[in-house]
């Protein structure tokens, strides 16, 4: 199975502020990288996919880079919805699997 | 607009099976890969395994001895069966879309918990 880990697992950060979340793979993914949203009690949300495409409908604010094993989602300007959990997904090889997620609060 | 949503039972016993279906409305389920993805109360999403619509099916290894996932195209439901349960298939089960050609999921069910307890 390949392994997907996220960093940091937890991040406070402010409206406005600028965050980057990590998301590393055990073997190489080329661009079969998706990110999602998801907050309490709600499914995931696709945010992006194959690395750097914005969903329709998801705010500019958010982009996505990577390629190989190392990928990068970025908020450029946070605002009070975005304060929720976001995973990382392989989507090259099954089993599809998650990174553990990463929880974005409020500072 | 397409619409996913799970039922089935809310509590199922130690050592028997898990069945809950996926029913889909909004368009036609003609070139879909239906997953199942399950998240355990405070933990990640794991992925049981997909079906596409003509019924070819890939489970995770880890579950494979105990899923089976089925469709009914007539209906428009996708089902999901987990054997011999226990507590640590306690979750969040959630199904999940993704289009022939597309690597990810880009609609997904409300979800439905599942308890494992006698």
């Amino acid at each position: 199975d390949i392994q997907m880990t996220q960093s940091p697992s937890s991040l406070s950060a402010s409206v406005g502020d600028r965050v980057t979340i990590t998301c590393r793979a055990s073997q190489s993914i080329s661009d079969y990288l998706n990110w999602y949203q998801q907050k309490p009690g709600k499914a995931p949300k696709l945010l992006i996919y194959a690395t750097s495409r914005l969903q329709s409908g998801v705010p500019s604010r958010f982009s996505g880079s990577g390629s190989g094993t190392d990928f990068t989602l970025t908020i450029s300007s946070l605002q009070p919805e975005d304060f929720a959990t976001y995973c990382c997904q392989q989507n090259i090889n099954t089993p599809y699997t998650f990174g553990q997620g990463t929880t974005l609060e409020i500072k | 607009q397409v619409q996913l949503q799970e039922s089935g039972p809310g509590l199922v016993k130690p050592s028997e099976t898990l069945s809950l279906t996926c029913s889909v409305s909004g368009g036609s389920i003609s070139d879909y890969y239906l997953s199942w993805i399950r998240q355990p109360p405070g933990k990640g999403l794991e992925w049981i395994g997909y079906i596409y619509y003509s019924g070819s099916t890939s489970y995770n290894p880890s579950l494979t001895s105990r899923v089976t996932i089925s469709v009914d195209t007539s209906k428009k439901q996708f089902s999901l069966k987990l054997s011999s349960v226990t507590a640590a298939d306690t979750a969040v089960y959630y199904c999940a879309r993704q289009l022939s050609g597309h690597y990810y999921f880009d609609y997904w069910g409300q979800g439905t918990p599942v308890t494992v307890s006698s």
